[in-house]
This record gives structure tokens, sequence and C-alpha cells, in this order.
């Protein structure tokens, strides 16, 4: 089966820009996660859907980052404006159910400059 | 936030050896779950044991929880060079919808 996609896989902005991160879980898999993981650290979760559904978004900073999954099925996670700090890989995750082992796509690598 | 703290930060053995690597955390869970992180690559999910198992097999891994200490162990037996990477230890939160929380990582090194 495919895994998860995500575009871009790199990224490089200036601060105070926007920028748009494009997930596609497994097919069939109804929860879908965006995590940040800065260099050294472990994934901190972003936001969880369950569907097209919010179930945790308590960690996301809602002033500059923004997240939809329509028709609960592809996702985007959007950031405006931009930080320095908001350099990190963006790596989205989906599971069957929540709570089970969680598929990975290979991140998106954002440099804000 | 993050629940789950590995020991040791970073682990260095020789090819052939065990690693064993650890993890405390600190709320009720429902499982905790093992994941693995080449260098500027994914995370790929090893293992995944419920809070009513005690020990858990798949190849050359052993996973081990308790609940009463909240805390876990991953064996890797007869290591190799691919294992290089950092392993990850994640709990699914008893109580909060199964929110998992990923701890920061132990950095295994397999030298030859």
């Amino acid at each position: 089966e495919a895994g998860v996609a995500q575009s871009p896989r790199y990224k490089i902005i200036e601060k105070r820009q926007s920028v748009a991160f494009w997930c596609n879980p497994i097919s069939g898999h109804a929860t879908l996660y965006w995590y940040q993981q800065i260099l050294g650290q472990g994934p901190k979760l972003l936001i969880q859907f369950q569907n097209n559904g919010v179930v945790d978004d308590s960690q996301l900073p809602k002033d500059r980052f923004s997240a939809e999954r329509l028709k609960g099925v592809d996702s985007t996670l959007k950031i405006q404006p931009a930080k320095l700090e908001d350099s990190a890989v963006y790596l989205c995750a989906s599971s069957l159910y929540p709570g089970l082992e969680q598929y990975f796509g290979p991140g998106t690598r954002l440099t804000v400059t | 936030s993050q629940q789950g703290e590995e020991d040791p930060q970073a682990l260095s053995i020789q090819e052939g050896e065990n690693a064993t690597m650890n993890c405390s955390y600190k709320t009720s869970i429902n499982n905790l779950q093992w994941y693995r992180q080449n260098s500027g690559r994914g995370l790929v999910h090893l293992i995944l044991i419920r809070s009513n198992e005690r020990e858990k097999h798949s190849g050359r891994l052993r996973v081990t929880l308790d609940t009463s200490k909240k805390s876990s162990s991953l064996l890797i037996t007869a290591s190799r060079a691919a294992d290089t990477a950092s392993y990850f230890c994640a709990t699914a939160e008893m109580n909060r919808d199964d929110k998992i929380i990923f701890g920061k990582g132990t950095r295994l090194h397999i030298l030859p």
C-alpha cells in the first residue's frame, strides 16, 4: 500500500512570509497528525484530526498556524507569518484509529531566514 | 509537553553487541510504542506494547513494560550498522483520547 505522502520536501522562506504544507495519509486512516520536530528533539504534536474534526490542537500556535482536513482525507498546514523559530521538520502521520501505530511521511524541512 | 524520557540520551556500542535503552513516563497509559528514525529520514514504527502486557518480541527487538514503575526498555540484540538511528518511545495517554506523546529519544551509534 502507498505510504503517507508529503510535499514539498524542502522549503526556504524569509521571516514574515507564509508557507503551506500538504499531506495525503494512507487510504482508510481516519486519524491524521501534524508534528513539529526541531533538530535533536522528539516530535511535538501540533494537531490531531479524527476524520475531518479536530481532536487536539492544544500545542498549535493558533495566532500563526492553521490546519484543515477537508473531506477527511488530505490535510494542509499553514504558517503565516513565519518566525525564525519555526525552522524545523514538519511531519505528517496517520493511523487507523487514535493511539495505534502511526505511519509517518518523509517530512518537510522548513528553513526560515 | 513531552511525557516520555529516554535514557541514555546517546549510546555507542560495537557491532554485534546488544543495545538497551530505557523510557520513563509520568501518567497512566493505554500503550507504549517505540519508533526509529534514521538520520534525515522519517520515523518508522517498531513495536507497540499494551498496558496489560509485560514483554513483547519482534525479531531482534525485545520490549518490556513495567506500569508500576512507569518505565519501558527496548533491547536490540546482535546490533548491526543499520541499527544506527535515534529511537523514540511514545505513550498513548489514558483518559486523553489516546493522545500520543513522544520522548526526546536515544541516539544509538553502532561502531564497526
